[in-house]
């Protein structure tokens, strides 16, 4: 079975804090892929990234950037310098490769205060 | 421009009375996935198409049908919703198998049940 677990409901900062948002995932399959997704209040989900199980490689992206450690199965999000339009529920999600299904994480709700 | 289109944005019904709900695509992808999404919740996945085979998740209700037409056009049948069905439905959609696999989302369906 798999299954995403975003501890954080939800987290309020500071604008230009840097803020983590945690991902834990289980999974039998040994090849996986893992996303995030951001939902502003318009309610469109937006893809952010997606990592293979086999690329354990950091990836930075302006202000955004994940951190992927197979070993403790999360997959981190961190935004740095974060600003108000930062404002949204984030969404980590796994599905298997050669799975159509993507699963979602119940999201944390991240505020960014002016 | 739009890519997936969901509409209405927001429809109303009354508690038993059948409605539908209606997604379509201009990226010609393969997949087409119905999510549903109640508030302050992940979106939990009801069923999707892999080109014209419909997969239906286990503990989707039977009160939900799902039609693809075409490749474009799908639709989420709701035969006699119940007001625990109010939600936010989310069409996306992807083409498998190839590098850079994630799902577009069109902008959710609104449905309020009185």
């Amino acid at each position: 079975a798999q299954k995403v677990t975003q501890a954080q409901t939800e987290i309020s900062v500071v604008e230009k804090e840097d803020v983590t948002l945690d991902c834990v995932y289980e999974t039998r399959d040994t090849t996986y892929y893992l996303f995030w997704y951001k939902q502003p209040p318009s309610g469109e989900l937006v893809f952010l990234i997606r990592r293979n199980s086999f690329d354990e490689q950091n990836e930075i992206s302006g202000r955004y950037s994940w951190n992927f450690q197979k070993s403790t199965s999360s997959f981190n999000f961190t935004i740095t310098a974060s600003q108000v339009v930062d404002s949204a529920v984030y969404f980590c999600a796994l599905s298997a490769w050669r799975d159509d299904k993507i699963i979602f994480g119940k999201g944390t709700r991240l505020h960014i205060l002016p | 421009d739009a890519m997936v289109i969901q509409n209405p944005r927001y429809q109303v019904t009354q508690f038993g009375k059948p409605v539908t709900l209606s997604c379509s695509q201009t990226l010609n992808h393969n997949v087409m996935y119905w999510y549903q999404q109640k508030s302050s919740q992940a979106p939990k996945l009801l069923f999707h198409y892999y080109d014209k085979d419909f997969n239906n998740e286990a503990d989707t209700p039977d009160n939900f049908q799902s039609r693809r037409p075409n490749t474009s056009f799908c639709f989420l049948d709701i035969r006699s919703p119940g007001l625990g069905d109010a939600a936010m439905y989310l069409c996306a959609t992807t083409i498998a198998g190839t590098a850079d696999e994630k799902l577009f989302f069109g902008s959710g369906t609104q449905l309020s049940v009185l």
